[in-house]
């Protein structure tokens, strides 16, 4: 499964967009982008996910470069209930492949 | 949230007890996973299942056992609990479409002293 690289930690303004950043430079042609997030003390929660087209849904937005190789999600109004830990993960869900929870982004929400 | 249950959601036992934490859901999902986190480790596999007594290991399985005799509990025992298996459990179900949409469980804090 392709690397992801986040920056470690990330501020954001309540009430503002929150743009977190993955590269995923070594991303193959049938390896999915999936976003989680862990807050503080409870289990990880599914985000969202894609292959190349940007996605959206009620939680965020998924823009995935045209060359795949980096990615940006997306909190459009950024709330304090958003601090947590923002993990990316790339691979290949035909492949049997399971879920490899890396460092993420710590991104602390602030009023 | 989905229909994910943990039990016990903390315990404390002692080293070379036997534990046996439970992993209940009610989506009728196919695949269940039984993850630890530790700080600097990030969230590990255990062993996950596929089906009713369909079992498989995960990147760090010794020390662990577990089964599955109904779609709608998963069970996760240490024989003989260690310290170094003081650790927060995450249980996650995902249907059958699509293994990496997992959703989690609220975890169980299991100390060993």
């Amino acid at each position: 499964d392709a690397k992801t690289t986040q920056p470690p930690s990330m501020d954001c303004a309540e009430g503002r967009a929150a743009n977190l950043p993955c590269n995923h430079s070594t991303i193959s042609g049938n390896e999915y982008v999936y976003w989680y997030r862990q807050i503080h003390s409870q289990g990880p929660q599914y985000i969202i996910h894609g292959l190349k087209n940007n996605e959206t849904n009620e939680m965020a937005s998924l823009i995935i470069t045209e060359d795949r190789k980096s990615s940006t999600l997306i909190l459009p109004h950024a709330t304090l209930r958003d601090t947590a830990v923002y993990y990316c993960i790339v691979l290949n869900n035909n492949a049997g492949n399971m879920l490899t929870f890396g460092g993420g982004t710590r991104l602390m929400v602030k009023p | 949230d989905a229909g994910i249950t943990q039990s016990p959601r903390h315990k404390v036992t002692e080293t070379g007890t036997p534990v046996t934490l439970r992993c209940h859901q009610t989506e009728n999902h196919r695949y269940m996973y039984w993850y630890r986190q530790d700080p600097g480790h990030g969230l590990r596999l255990i062993h996950y299942s596929y089906g009713v007594k369909d079992t498989d290991k995960g990147e760090v399985s010794d020390g662990y056992s577990v089964s599955r005799s109904k779609t709608e509990d998963f069970l996760l025992t240490l024989e003989s609990a260690t310290s170094s298996q003081t650790s927060v459990y995450f249980c996650a179900i995902s249907p059958g479409t699509s293994k990496e949409t997992q959703y989690f469980g609220p975890g169980t804090r299991l100390l060993v002293l």
